[in-house]
């Protein structure tokens, strides 16, 4: 167990919705990543948030917002989904503090299956 | 971020030392190799780090040459629950975006 939680575990919509992804990261993480993992992509790297506060864009489509609470968990939207859409999101969290290389020991949540029909 | 190559699959018998290799011959003296895996489906998971000295704990050992051009990730003792695909990551330490980007990796499938 990372300590990284993400809910829902599976969700199923058609194309055209809208629906939230949310992540809540490990006690005392600041930083909150997302990732996108489908079959032909593997995995993408799509938005970075810092203490609340955007710090990096991947290839995260316009159609797709994130944003981070005072509370440290974040939440993904998805709008006008398409088929393509369909994949396993993660969240993952790291630690912020003195030692920057620790940045990149990033915890991984379980994933939300997203199946766009 | 310096580029990394790993063979695309590898085989282990259970109870073996798994030797994972990596190379990232363009890599910078400030960037540092980082190991994740991935078992079927789940959250990536964080093995270890190390920058020029051989790193070990409770998971893994990282083996890295002394030009750094290339490292080797070890499995003590790999059992069948290591089954999972293996990446190797540089990157820099730095605060301005810490993403990871992901490979291919190696599918390393430890056999009973």
């Amino acid at each position: 167990d990372s300590g990284v939680t993400q809910t829902p575990k599976h969700l199923i919509t058609a194309t055209g919705q809208r629906v939230t992804l949310r992540c809540s990261p490990r006690s005392g993480d600041l930083s909150v990543y997302w990732y996108q993992q489908s079959l032909d992509q593997g995995l993408q790297f799509l938005i970075q948030y810092y203490n609340g506060e955007e710090r990096a864009k991947g290839n995260i489509l316009e159609r797709f917002s994130a944003q981070q609470f005072p509370d440290l968990h974040s939440e993904l939207n998805l709008s006008s989904l398409e088929l393509g859409d369909s994949a396993l999101y993660f969240c993952a969290s790291s630690v912020d503090s003195s030692g920057m290389q620790r940045l990149y020991e990033q915890y991984f949540g379980p994933g939300t299956r997203l199946t766009v029909t | 971020d310096a580029k990394t190559t790993q063979p695309t699959s590898m085989d282990c018998a259970e109870g073996r030392a798994a030797n994972l290799p990596c190379n990232h011959s363009t890599i910078s003296g400030n960037e540092y190799v980082y190991w994740y895996r991935q078992i079927h489906s789940q959250g990536p998971q964080y093995i270890i780090h190390g920058l020029k000295n051989n790193e070990t704990n409770e998971m893994a050992s990282l083996i890295i040459t002394e030009d750094r051009k290339s490292s080797t990730l070890i499995l003590p003792h790999a059992t069948l629950r290591d089954t999972a695909v293996y990446y190797c990551i540089v990157r820099v330490g730095e605060t301005s975006g810490s993403r990871l980007t992901f490979g291919e990796g190696t599918q390393l499938t430890v056999n009973p």
